[in-house]
């Protein structure tokens, strides 16, 4: 079974400044999809980022972009220029390429100071 | 881009009771729509898969007779937890996969249950 990993369970960054949250996966498949969700205190799940393992070039959106390293399993979302709105809580999730379900990390909570 | 509506945002029950909560996609047939549980900074559990026209498939640990899955149109999903208990108390939040998007997955805004 796949399993996601977010080892941080609470970060800071000064607004602004740069941040790296982590994400490592376990599964046997070649082809899959890797996401970084963003929940907010509304509890809205809003999605960051998206990245299609066939594709070597890292996803970025804006301020938000993706380290992927597919051989050591590993998908970090990094945020520049934090900004108030970023603070949330961040999940890592991952999903086969012709499946449905979503397997969520434990979560990230990120704290933004001004 | 695709919008999904969960109703209520909020109930409050009392125990023995039941409750339903609905999830539409508004603006996309979805023939798959997922129900998850989120406890307070924790993750989300999948809870079932609901499928139009068919039973839900549920995932390991879920008591198929305590949440009911109902998913009978391309638009519509709902979730009733029968008998309700304080412990039941949660939040439930319901995605909806789009067709013609099949990478992606559009949460409704969630319910937060509570049962006194």
């Amino acid at each position: 079974a796949q399993t996601v990993t977010q080892s941080q369970p609470e970060m800071s960054v000064q607004e602004a400044e740069t941040v790296t949250l982590s994400c490592t996966y376990d599964t046997s498949e070649s082809d899959y999809y890797l996401f970084w969700y963003k929940q907010p205190p509304s509890r809205q799940m809003i999605l960051v980022i998206r990245q299609e393992a066939y594709k070597q070039q890292n996803a970025t959106e804006n301020r938000f972009s993706v380290n992927f390293q597919k051989a050591a399993k590993s998908f970090s979302l990094k945020i520049s220029d934090s900004q108030l709105g970023d603070a949330a809580m961040y999940f890592c999730a991952y999903r086969r390429e012709y499946g449905n379900k979503l397997v969520f990390g434990a979560g990230t909570i990120l704290r933004v100071k001004s | 881009g695709a919008v999904v509506s969960q109703h209520p945002s909020r109930v409050i029950c009392k125990s023995g009771t039941s409750v339903k909560i609905e999830c539409r996609s508004l603006d996309f047939q979805a023939t798959t729509m997922f129900w998850y549980r989120q406890f307070p900074k924790k993750s989300l559990m999948l809870m079932a898969t609901s499928n139009e026209g068919s039973k839900a498939t549920y995932e390991q640990g879920v008591e198929k007779d305590k949440f009911l899955i109902n998913h009978a149109s391309l638009t519509l999903s709902t979730l009733t937890v029968t008998s309700a208990h304080p412990e039941d108390s949660s939040f439930y939040i319901c995605s909806a996969k789009h067709p013609g998007m099949h990478t992606e997955a559009f949460f409704g805004q969630g319910t937060r249950l509570t049962v006194v």
